[in-house]
């Protein structure tokens, strides 16, 4: 399948901080997505990022607060901006290929406090 | 739009029995259907897929699933279950085109195996 690098594994920040969370890919893509994993739930999509265009956001969110960046065809990042505690939440990047269909990285671990 | 829905949100088995875990989903144009598990504290790994093609998909660590068209399902089957299956199952769904739509998840399966 696609190896997908996703850093940071794990942070806790403090509240009102932002933090970016980067995803590696090792083939070119169109399509990156990026999911988050609130406690206990399931994943719900935050948006799709097609390089060389503004990110599609899903509803419930918005760019001022997840902000991202598509600079290549192998590369993004997520933002998430003045953090809360009600962002405490797994963030995972995914990516399509044809032979694998939909692949994930490890995800990002996030606590606010 | 897509939906899915997992109509277990636990299932406790014993080690060694069968195990069925359902997933139905609703969609309005052709599909692509995926299982995935997540172990405590791990990202998403990709059990099985169906894209096209045979209605019946084997997996890894021995599951299969099969796609029934008509009844909307894509209900996810084990054998003979290791403690180690113990994890949290999602079925998803998507559009079928080609990787340019999103996967909509169910809200999983949690699969205790006790021993």
């Amino acid at each position: 399948s696609a190896v997908i690098s996703q850093k940071p594994s794990r942070d806790i920040c403090q509240r009102g901080t932002s933090l970016t969370i980067q995803c590696q890919v090792d083939s070119q893509v169109t399509m990156m997505f990026w999911y988050r994993q609130q406690p206990g739930q399931s994943l719900t999509l935050i948006a799709t990022a097609n390089q060389g265009s503004e990110a599609t956001y899903e509803s419930g969110f918005v760019i001022d607060k997840f902000p991202i960046s598509r600079p290549n065809l192998t590369f993004s990042t997520l933002t998430v901006s003045n953090m809360s505690p009600e962002d405490s939440s797994i963030y995972l990047c995914s990516v399509w290929t044809v032979s694998y269909g939909y692949t994930f990285g490890s995800g990002t671990r996030l606590t606010v406090v | 739009a897509q939906s899915v829905t997992q109509l277990d949100s636990q299932v406790p088995v014993f080690e060694e029995a069968p195990v069925e875990l359902r997933c139905n989903y609703s969609s309005s144009v052709s599909v692509y259907l995926f299982w995935y598990v997540q172990y405590p504290n791990q990202g998403l790994q990709l059990l099985l897929k169906y894209l096209s093609g045979s209605t019946l998909v084997k997996g890894i660590n021995g599951f299969e699933a099969e796609f029934n068209k008509s009844q909307t399902s894509f209900h996810l089957r084990k054998p003979s279950v290791h403690i180690s299956d113990t994890a949290e199952y999602f079925c998803a769904v998507s559009e079928a085109q080609g990787g340019s739509e999103k996967l909509v998840f169910g809200k999983g399966t949690k699969l205790t195996v006790n021993p």
